[in-house]
């Protein structure tokens, strides 16, 4: 089983703060890059996907992924109290394959 | 979670029932998951389904069986419950129009087997 880590934290920042969340993965040869966000008794919500060497961003949030050292991570800028979750990291070979998560990294964010 | 419906969305079971969780989505999609979350363990893939007809194990299959017999639906079925089987179960789909590996999620069914 190819694995993917998170830091479980929990990760506490304060209001208005970058918060940085980190993901390392095992196979070199992973394609896909997705950070989901859970709240506490719902689903799983997409929030970002990553396919290339590179930062993405869309509104307060930017994924960075590097191949070479397998590593992605997700960035957080002016962090909100409804932004408190759980996020997961995901990770899978190649389209139309199962993903791979991680198990996830709790995030606090107090005012 | 647009497009993936779940039912039931919450179930407590006696050891050695039996039942059947159903999944449905409305984007006419061939891939469709199970997946199981448990604290600690993060989401688990159970088994997959990349087109009407076919299915196939994942991380952790035993103790369930699937059944994918149109594009829409596809069940994930408790033929006996052990309490080990108390999980919340979520199924995924694709959306219409975007990367196949992109799954989104339905809402989950929270089962408790005692």
């Amino acid at each position: 089983q190819k694995e993917v880590e998170q830091n479980s934290g929990p990760l506490s920042v304060p209001e208005g703060a970058i918060a940085s969340l980190n993901c390392t993965y095992s196979d070199r040869v992973s394609q896909s890059f997705f950070w989901y966000r859970q709240y506490s008794g719902k689903s799983p919500e997409l929030i970002m996907s990553i396919y290339s060497n590179g930062d993405k961003e869309d509104g307060r949030f930017t994924a960075q992924l590097n191949k070479a050292s397998q590593y992605v991570s997700l960035l957080i800028r002016d962090s909100q109290p409804s932004d408190s979750a759980t996020y997961l990291c995901a990770v899978n070979l190649f389209s139309g394959y199962a993903l791979n998560f991680g198990k996830g990294t709790s995030l606090l964010v107090t005012p | 979670n647009a497009g993936v419906t779940q039912t039931p969305k919450f179930q407590v079971l006696k050891t050695g029932q039996s039942m059947t969780l159903q999944c449905a989505q409305d984007m006419n999609h061939n891939s469709m998951y199970w997946y199981r979350q448990d604290p600690g363990m993060g989401l688990r893939l159970i088994y997959y389904s990349a087109s009407e007809g076919t299915t196939d194990k994942g991380e952790v299959p035993n103790g369930y069986n699937v059944s994918r017999l149109n594009k829409r639906e596809f069940s994930l079925r408790l033929e006996s419950a052990a309490p080990s089987q108390t999980s919340v179960y979520f199924c995924a789909s694709p959306p219409t129009g975007e990367r196949t590996d992109t799954q989104y999620f339905g809402p989950g069914t929270r089962l408790t087997v005692l």
